[in-house]
């Protein structure tokens, strides 16, 4: 099976920088991927890991270290629109069809 | 990037009905399709896998007999859930996926309310 840890809630001002981890224990890791989810709506695609190493996506950037299981999620220059829940997923190789695991999700509140 | 549609958005339905959810892949064969159930405040909770022309594969604890999964096509999955219960209430979620892409494709979500 497989266990993601990511912190419950975080609260952050607009303007400034937000860093969400997420831990995973997985038997065969295939790639890591973060989600953007507001309220009511369908998640939404941000990023993919794969490798070791940090990819930058205009505001967002993923970080990851396969050695310790361990992804980071960078939301810079925050807007009051980034309020959402952010979810990490770990797909799993031994897992038929590219079977995605999610986290708990990490609910992002911007303050002005 | 590719579109997936469910339909319908929102059903209100009585207990003991029974409420079929679509899920289509609009500009792209979906090979597998996933199910997902999202209570409030809560983490997507995977279903189900369903692959074309097969029988799909449901999560521990979900019940296969209370949600009918059919992947008939490859742009269509249909989930029933059937003789519901205020306790099926919740936000079910598809996703589509093709052999050789890495990503997952969501539906824009159906909101279930079993009165």
């Amino acid at each position: 099976g497989q266990n993601i840890d990511q912190p419950t809630e975080m609260t952050a001002t607009e303007g400034a920088i937000v860093q969400i981890n997420c831990t995973y224990q997985t038997s065969g890791f295939n790639g890591l991927f973060w989600y953007q989810q507001h309220a009511g709506e369908a998640p939404t695609f941000l990023s993919y890991n794969v490798l070791d190493g940090l990819e930058e996506k205009g505001r967002f950037s993923s970080f990851l270290s396969r050695s310790k299981g361990y992804s980071y999620l960078l939301l810079k220059e925050l807007q009051m629109k980034d309020s959402a829940s952010y979810l990490c997923a770990v797909r799993d190789s031994k897992a038929a069809g590219n079977k995605l695991t999610f986290g708990g999700g990490t609910r992002v509140l911007v303050k002005p | 990037g590719a579109v997936v549609s469910q339909h319908p958005s929102r059903v209100i339905c009585k207990s003991g009905t029974s409420v079929k959810i679509e899920c289509r892949s609009l500009d792209f064969q979906a090979t597998t399709m996933f199910w997902y159930r999202q209570f409030p405040k809560q983490s997507l909770m995977l279903m189900a896998t369903s692959n074309e022309g097969s029988k799909a594969t449901y999560e521990q604890g979900v019940e296969k007999d209370k949600f009918l999964i059919n992947h008939a096509s490859l742009t269509l999955s249909t989930l029933t859930v059937t003789s519901a219960h205020p306790e099926d209430s919740s936000f079910y979620i598809c996703s589509a996926t093709n052999r050789g892409v890495y990503e997952q494709y969501f539906g824009p979500g159906t909101r279930l309310t079993v009165t």
